[in-house]
């Protein structure tokens, strides 16, 4: 069985910091997404990352996939209370379906 | 709006007793899961669709039942309620059998 690990498992920061929060496994996946989720609504995806040591960004937001394709990290630049949320990571394994963490709660104050 | 509709929004039912949970995938997506989150255990994969037919099971208890119907809805069947089902039900639905997940806003079960 793959798992996912995140952490922290909770955050709260004040609005202009930068955050970063991991997801790690011992299991190698051929990609990777992230998703948010907002009290009250479903997992909204921010971004599926596939090639070992990619960087993807939006806008103030990076995501790095490990050279080995096990872990991935999610840095947030100058954090803003509409970046509040629950951070989820989902591994999509070679032939298996989806594994989540348990996620990152984050919470940015004004 | 992701397009996943699920009904009912909430619902309140006591131990022992069954419901049925409905989801309508995104236009034109084939495959439909199932999730259960709660506090303790996070997002937990319980089944999947494809086009009709069963395509991959995860934690889902033999009380618990799901099809795909040909127009491609999606029932999640609970039977036997335990307080500990009580729950936020997620469906999703993609395009193929992998790729994005587009999440409906959940059916949450309260089971007293």
């Amino acid at each position: 069985t793959q798992l996912l690990e995140q952490s922290p498992q909770f955050l709260s920061i004040q609005e202009g910091e930068n955050l970063t929060v991991y997801c790690n496994s011992s299991s190698v996946f051929s990609s990777l997404q992230w998703y948010r989720q907002e009290p009250g609504e479903g997992p909204v995806l921010l971004v599926t990352v596939v090639t070992g040591g990619e960087v993807k960004k939006l806008k103030r937001l990076t995501f790095q996939f490990g050279d080995a394709r096990k872990d991935s990290s999610l840095h947030i630049t100058a954090a803003q209370p509409g970046d509040t949320g629950l951070y989820l990571c989902a591994g999509h394994g070679y032939g298996q379906n989806f594994v989540f963490g348990p996620g990152t709660r984050l919470s940015v104050l004004p | 709006d992701s397009g996943v509709t699920q009904t009912p929004k909430h619902l309140i039912t006591a131990t022992g007793q069954r419901v049925t949970l409905r989801c309508s995938p995104r236009s034109g997506d084939l495959s439909v899961y199932w999730y259960q989150q709660s506090l303790d255990q996070g997002l937990q994969f319980l089944i999947q669709y494809y086009n009709g037919e069963e395509r991959a099971k995860g934690n889902i208890l033999e009380r618990f039942s799901a099809q795909q119907f040909p127009d491609l809805h999606s029932e999640l069947n609970l039977s036997s309620l335990e307080l500990g089902d009580s729950a936020l039900y997620f469906c999703a639905s993609s395009v193929g059998v992998s790729g994005e997940l587009f999440f409906g806003e959940g059916s949450r079960l309260t089971v007293l």
